[in-house]
C-alpha cells in the first residue's frame, strides 16, 4: 500500500517568512495529491491540492508542487502570518486494495508562526 | 463544516464498555471514512463505505466495527474499549470516485479509562 512521509515534524518560522513543508510517496499510481490545514481544536480542511498530470498549482500565499519522478510534493507557505499556524497534513491517493483507493495521510507538521 | 457532524463531541468510558460514534451528513456524499488521530501518527483510516450496501476495513479495523444505517449516516461502533483506543475520530465524507477531498466532521475526544 502507500506510504507517504512528511517533514519537518515541527517547524517554527518568524512572520513574513517563507515555510516549506516536504512529503514522498511510494505508490507510482498515485495521482491526487491534498493538503490540508488543522487549526487547534478543530477539523482538517483542504487548502490546496494537485493532481498528477500538474507540476505546479498556486492560490495566493499557498502553492504545491510535484515531482511525479522522484515522486515528492511539497507545499510552500510565503509571506506567512500568524494565523497560519496549524498543523499541516499532506495526503496521496493511492490504490489500496482491489479497485478501492484510498488516502494516505502524513503524520503532519506544526508550523508555528511567531510575530 | 456544519454539513458533517459527529455526537458525541466528548465522551470519557470505562475499559470493557460499548461505545458507539455517530457521524451524519447533509452534503449528499456516497462515500464517508471513519479515521482516528493519534498525537505524531497523523490521520489513520479505521473503516470507509462507498455506499449503504459496501463496508470496507481499513488499516486499524480491530477492535471497531461500523455500521451505515442510509446514505447520510455511518456510525463507529468500539465492542468493548480499551485503553489504547483513547483518541481523536473523525469522520469524513467524499464526493468524487476513489477519495477525492475528504470533508471532515468536528471530532470526538474519546478517552478510555
Amino acid at each position: 500500500g502507500e506510504n507517504v512521509e512528511q517533514h519537518p515534524s515541527t517547524l517554527s518560522v518568524q512572520e513574513g517568512d517563507s515555510a516549506v513543508i516536504k512529503c514522498t510517496y511510494s505508490d507510482s499510481a498515485s495521482n491526487y495529491f491534498p493538503w490540508y490545514k488543522q487549526e487547534l481544536g478543530k477539523r482538517p480542511q483542504l487548502i490546496i491540492d494537485i493532481r498528477s498530470n500538474v507540476g505546479e498549482k498556486k492560490d495566493q500565499r499557498i502553492a504545491v508542487t510535484l515531482n511525479k519522478t522522484a515522486k515528492h510534493f511539497s507545499l510552500h507557505i510565503t509571506e506567512t502570518q500568524p494565523e497560519d499556524s496549524a498543523v499541516y497534513f499532506c495526503a496521496a491517493r493511492g490504490r489500496f486494495t482491489g479497485s478501492n483507493y484510498k488516502q494516505t495521510f502524513g503524520k503532519g507538521t506544526l508550523l508555528t508562526v511567531n510575530p | 463544516d456544519a454539513d458533517v457532524t459527529q455526537t458525541p463531541r466528548n465522551r470519557i468510558t470505562k475499559t470493557g464498555k460499548r461505545i458507539m460514534l455517530e457521524c451524519s451528513q447533509t452534503k449528499g456524499h456516497d462515500r464517508m471514512y471513519w479515521y482516528r488521530q493519534d498525537p505524531g501518527l497523523g490521520l489513520r483510516l479505521i473503516y470507509y463505505s462507498f455506499d449503504v450496501k459496501d463496508i470496507n476495513k481499513g488499516e486499524i479495523s480491530d477492535g471497531y466495527s461500523v455500521s451505515r444505517q442510509a446514505q447520510a449516516k455511518f456510525s463507529l461502533s468500539l465492542e468493548s474499549a480499551i485503553p489504547n483506543q483513547t483518541a481523536l475520530y473523525f469522520c469524513a465524507t467524499s464526493d468524487l470516485p476513489g477519495a477525492g477531498t475528504q470533508y471532515f466532521g468536528p471530532g470526538t475526544r474519546l478517552t478510555v479509562l
